[in-house]
């Protein structure tokens, strides 16, 4: 059983730029959810889709950035004009399609660095 | 709004000296508190679920309890290898919000060997 995947690891960028960040969730979950978390600070919520809908977005989430899941499956979170407030781990994560299994599971997390 | 304290911030404990961690929590309509370990640079690892005061779940060294309004993670004769952040979450209550896990902040936790 393959646990949640991202990708890339670790992004550097320099301030303007735009990046996109990969999240592949477990086979069988229909829930996946995007977290930021910077130091010292459990994961922020910033949005979350049921197959390919996406149900739920955070203030945290600015216009600029936007967040797709086209077929239900792989997710992406890309950040336009990027800013240093932006540095931050971006995590993935996903949860089963069975009603009242709220329990959610990780991936190993994307660090941006913006400079 | 939903709110997620844990205590304390940080713990330093010598080998074989058990301790425990607390969350406490504001939410109504519990419907469920998680226990994740992190290690540097790494994502949350999931250890627990209680969906009910009174319930207990053991895992190695780590055992979870819940009450009405706080959960504790009891720690038996740790190892340095327990060293981690761990952290607890409840999920939202309510219309779209039912997914969305609130997290604490946290409690970094040192085992010296």
């Amino acid at each position: 059983d393959t646990g949640v995947s991202q990708d890339p690891r670790h992004k550097i960028t320099k301030r303007g730029q735009n990046v996109t960040f990969r999240c592949d969730p477990i086979s069988e979950h229909n829930r996946l959810y995007w977290y930021r978390q910077t130091l010292g600070q459990g994961p922020e919520f910033l949005t979350y889709f049921q197959n390919e809908a996406q149900l739920e977005k955070s203030r945290l989430l600015s216009d600029r950035f936007s967040a797709e899941r086209p077929k239900g499956s792989f997710s992406t979170l890309e950040i336009q004009r990027t800013e240093q407030g932006d540095s931050a781990m971006y995590l993935c994560a996903s949860s089963s399609r069975l009603a009242g299994r709220y329990e959610q599971y990780f991936g190993p997390g994307t660090r941006l660095t913006v400079t | 709004e939903d709110q997620v304290t844990q205590s304390p911030e940080a713990l330093r404990l010598q080998e074989g000296e058990s301790s425990s961690l607390n969350c406490s929590y504001t939410v109504s309509g519990l419907r469920g508190l998680f226990w994740y370990r992190q290690d540097p640079g790494k994502g949350p690892e999931f250890l627990f679920t209680l969906y009910s005061a009174g319930e207990e779940k053991e895992k190695e060294r780590l055992k979870a309890t819940l009450t009405k309004k706080e959960s504790f993670l009891h720690i038996t004769a740790p190892k340095p290898e327990d060293s981690a952040t761990y952290l607890c979450a409840v999920p939202g209550v309510g219309g779209g919000s039912n997914y969305k896990l609130t997290f604490g902040k946290g409690t970094l936790l040192t085992v010296n060997p």
